[in-house]
């Protein structure tokens, strides 16, 4: 079956760093996503991932391992402008129609506390 | 304009009736998703469009909820006889979905939210 898991919740202090897991099982796999998401809004594009390692941009990193299903999203020097819910998606590939299908976990709500 | 757009932004329906809900992708874009989040939760995939291939549509949870894409470009989705668990907030996203994949990044419209009474 597919499957992302990830922490319903985290709190963090400002200027700290924060760690937000995400693990997944799919039947195939062509990327992962980490999306940004403030209340009453859509999400928004943070990074994304296809081979293992860790992706900087900014203030956010990502990493990845394939093998272990495993992906985190870093991220530092935090602002209360972070505080919103952060989505991990995998892409899984469709073989009977060559297109993708992107699954989303129920995603992370991130509170930044002063 | 430049983004996604949909239509209406809100929608307060009664129980039993049918509701048409619109998206306007980026021009240029070939594929085309609809999502429904329901308050506090993850994005549950409906429905995904690519070009002129027929349509995944493994996502809609009844056959009372249908999607078309006119032109490869707008595209509607359709409940019919709402009912008050389909209360959400209704999500269309499009990609330029490049061949071998690639980033293939998603861009989300608003949303439109729906309320059933």
């Amino acid at each position: 079956g597919q499957n992302i898991d990830q922490p319903t919740e985290m709190t963090a202090t400002e200027g700290a760093i924060v760690q937000i897991n995400c693990t997944y099982q799919t039947s195939g796999f062509n990327g992962l996503f980490w999306y940004q998401q403030h209340a009453g809004e859509a999400p928004t594009f943070l990074s994304y991932n296809v081979l293992d390692g860790l992706e900087e941009k900014g203030r956010f990193s990502s990493f990845l391992s394939r093998s272990k299903g495993y992906s985190y999203l870093l991220l530092k020097e935090l602002q209360m402008k972070d505080s919103a819910s952060y989505l991990c998606a995998v892409r899984d590939p469709m073989r009977w129609t060559g297109g993708f299908k992107t699954i989303f976990g129920a995603g992370t709500r991130l509170f930044v506390k002063a | 304009g430049a983004g996604v757009s949909q239509s209406p932004s809100n929608k307060v329906t009664e129980k039993g009736k049918d509701v048409e809900l619109r998206c306007d992708p980026i021009s240029g874009h070939t594929a085309l998703y609809w999502y429904r989040q329901s308050l506090g939760q993850g994005l549950e995939f409906l429905i995904y469009f690519q070009g002129n291939s027929a349509p995944d549509k493994s996502g809609l949870p009844s056959d009372r909820f249908s999607a078309e894409r006119t032109g490869g470009s707008v595209s509607t989705l359709t409940i019919q006889r709402t009912q008050q668990e389909d209360s959400a907030v209704y999500l269309c996203a499009s990609s330029l979905r490049l061949a071998g994949g690639g980033t293939d990044t998603q861009y989300f419209g608003p949303g439109t939210r729906l309320t059933v009474l």
